[in-house]
């Protein structure tokens, strides 16, 4: 059975540029959350998405948005991309709300 | 507000054990979960406890009071592999609005 993939693995933007990631889950699982880590502020939870709908959102400005498709896969979207958004973005799918797989992660470094 | 209280860094021996405390004040807390995370990898399951006591698997075992707000993660046999960070995270669920708050990880180092 395959894991979560995360696309692009590694991404260099500049600032004020914008930036999709992409985030297929495991066969099967319909939920689909994002964090950001950071070395000083650890993970901390973005969004979740489930059947194509946004069910729950952290604290972060709406420059962070994303979307869930009808398959399940998911993208998130940063614009006007700051320095302090260079971060190592995980995509995690679940199937049940005791669980939750972690893909590998896209380190984003913004210039 | 929510707050998760782990240290930030321990070393043990290997061969021998460790327990990773985590305290948590949360509201509508619906279970607690522990991840392994190795350098440049992403987090790994390791166990989820919503009910009070002791869960084991293999060499590691979790264990949770909800009344005091209080888990910890033990690891046996210790080996240079167990070198890792190892995260407390809690789900909490108010008014509708369910999301995992992760502590910040307490890195383990495992001497020889």
């Amino acid at each position: 059975k395959a894991g979560v993939t995360q696309t692009p693995r590694y991404l260099i933007k500049t600032r004020g540029q914008q930036v999709t990631l992409s985030c297929s889950p495991i066969s099967g699982h319909r939920s689909v959350s994002w964090y950001q880590q950071t070395p000083g502020q650890g993970l901390q939870f973005l969004f979740e998405y489930f059947s194509e709908t946004q069910r729950n959102k952290g604290n972060f400005p709406g420059r962070f948005s994303g979307r869930q498709f009808s398959n399940s896969r998911s993208e998130m979207n940063v614009s006007t991309l700051e320095l302090g958004d260079s971060a190592l973005y995980l995509c995690a799918s679940s199937k049940t709300r005791n669980e939750q797989f972690f893909g590998p992660g896209t380190r984003l470094t913004v210039l | 507000g929510q707050n998760i209280d782990q240290p930030t860094e321990m070393t043990a021996t290997e061969g021998a054990i460790v327990q990773i405390n985590c305290t948590y004040q949360t509201s509508g807390f619906n279970g607690l979960f522990w991840y392994q995370q190795h350098a440049g990898e992403a987090p790994t399951f390791l166990s989820y406890n919503v009910l009070d006591g002791l869960e084991e698997k293999g060499r590691f075992s979790s264990f949770l009071s909800r009344s005091k707000g209080y888990s910890y993660l033990l690891l046996k046999e210790l080996q240079m592999k167990d070198s890792a960070s190892y995260l407390c995270a809690v789900r909490v669920d108010m008014n509708r609005d369910d999301k995992i708050i992760f502590g910040k990880g307490t890195r383990l180092h495992i001497l020889p």
